[in-house]
């Protein structure tokens, strides 16, 4: 069974920074592209950032670039965000998504996260 | 960046009846579309994708069509649990979603 298990979602100040962090299990874990999306309470879906199985293809959302950035440990399973210089507006709940096509970025998403919710306010 | 505009933004619909959502790309992505259903305090469920595929487990009465520019997602006969939130979401230019119709028992 596919579960995608993310931590490190919390309060924190406007300008301060934040780690995410997703472990992966039920499926091989170096195949696929992984991605963040977000939602922010009561809106809706917003891709933030996806990384390539071998971590040499990433993109992101305009909205983010340059003060995010994602990256992954293949050996430990895991998906991270580091969200530096946050900003009020990026308050949503983090979803870790898998992509659904081995070695192909982008795809479908076939399997989310439950979401850990990141609240950015002083 | 590819915007995905879906019409209606909200949906009012018996059991029972056919419906019929829209997805507009602002440039063509071919077929390279997907949709989603997301429930309240659940993350979202792939339901199609390649436009027209249903993915794994999900009913026959979900069918989607639609290449280029104009996409549709059709449930035949609406069951009580298939009132939700419906996204669609391109991936021809690395990945955006639609903002959502919302699908509500009338």
């Amino acid at each position: 069974e596919v579960q995608l298990v993310e931590s490190g979602g919390g309060l924190v100040q406007p300008g301060r920074s934040l780690r995410l962090s997703c472990v992966a299990s039920g499926f091989t874990f170096n195949d696929y592209a992984m991605h963040w999306v977000r939602q922010a309470p009561g809106k809706g879906l917003e891709w933030v950032s996806g990384i390539g199985w071998n971590s040499g293809s990433i993109g992101y959302a305009d909205s983010v670039r340059g003060r995010f950035t994602i990256s992954r440990d293949n050996a430990k399973n895991s998906l991270y965000l580091q969200m530096n210089s946050l900003r009020p507006e990026d308050r949503a709940f983090y979803y870790c998504a898998k992509g659904s096509e081995k070695w192909e970025i982008p795809t479908p998403l076939d399997y989310w996260g439950q979401g850990t919710l990141v609240t950015v306010s002083s | 960046e590819i915007v995905l505009t879906q019409s209606p933004a909200t949906l009012y619909l018996s059991p029972g009846e056919r419906a019929t959502l829209s997805c507009r790309a602002s440039q063509s992505v071919s077929s390279s579309l997907a949709w989603y259903q997301q429930k309240p305090g659940q993350a979202p469920r792939l339901l199609m994708y390649d436009a027209s595929k249903r993915a794994t487990g999900i009913p026959a009465r979900f069918s989607g069509s639609g290449s280029g520019t104009d996409f549709t997602l059709t449930i035949s006969a609406l069951e009580p649990e298939d009132f939700a939130v419906y996204y669609c979401q391109q991936r021809s230019n690395w990945i955006s979603f639609g903002q959502g119709t919302r699908l509500e028992s009338k």
